[in-house]
């Protein structure tokens, strides 16, 4: 059965630090999303994007944030200058209609 | 804004007992989803509800909607130990064609053996 992945499972970076998050959505998909968890917390929603370009985004997706989808299966989150704050656990999603299928996520370490 | 939450926050109960977790939302939805996560891993999707719907059956899983008490509950029938996760409730809002999911706190659900 396809599956969303996404590498690393697990990045430390030092703050201030560039980190690329990396996803492959299932092949037929049109919509991807990123979400974060922070431990013990709700599960947030950051960004969609379709057809290129972003759809929505939410308050958390500053401009350190941006997405990009460079060739015709990666799906990348790139945080330009990471906080302590930023240390959670990052879920790539995609889907063709409304059922969102997540990957199993990045946790992402800030020290 | 339209927010799933969850009750209760944590349940334990015998194997092969029934689980039943609610979920509360505040504004209008398309759909309802509920999602697994075991512990310290990823969402796994369960079954989406439309709003147009009232029940729907997957397995052992029975979810209801009730759009005018803006609820919805995921009943897991005889229970097993590999159950025992995080279940969490999805609410969307559809903006230009994507989809916004917004999550509750979830269930802690734990199956003793």
């Amino acid at each position: 059965e396809p599956e969303v992945t996404q590498t690393p499972s697990h990045q430390v970076t030092q703050m201030g630090q560039e980190v690329i998050l990396r996803c492959v959505p299932i092949s037929n998909h049109l919509y991807f999303y990123w979400y974060r968890q922070i431990l013990g917390q709700k599960v947030e929603f950051l960004v969609s994007f379709y057809n290129n370009e972003i759809s929505e985004k939410s308050e958390i997706f500053d401009d350190q944030f941006s997405v990009e989808r460079p060739d015709g299966s990666n799906f990348t989150l790139k945080i330009r200058s990471t906080k302590l704050e930023d240390s959670a656990m990052y879920f790539c999603a995609s889907s063709i209609h409304y059922e969102q299928y997540f990957g199993p996520g990045t946790r992402l370490t800030v020290t | 804004s339209q927010q799933g939450e969850e009750d209760p926050q944590a349940l334990s109960i015998q194997e092969g007992e029934n689980a039943t977790m609610n979920c509360s939302y505040k504004t209008s939805i398309n759909n309802l989803q509920w999602y697994r996560q075991n512990s310290g891993r990823g969402l796994v999707h369960l079954i989406l509800i439309r709003s147009n719907e009232r029940e729907k059956h997957s397995g052992r899983l029975r979810v209801t909607l009730d759009t005018s008490k803006k609820s919805s509950s995921l009943l897991i029938t005889a229970s097993r130990a590999a159950d025992t996760a995080s279940y969490f409730c999805a609410t969307d809002s559809i903006i230009q064609g994507a989809q916004k999911l917004v999550f509750g706190q979830g269930t802690r659900l734990t199956i003793n053996p």
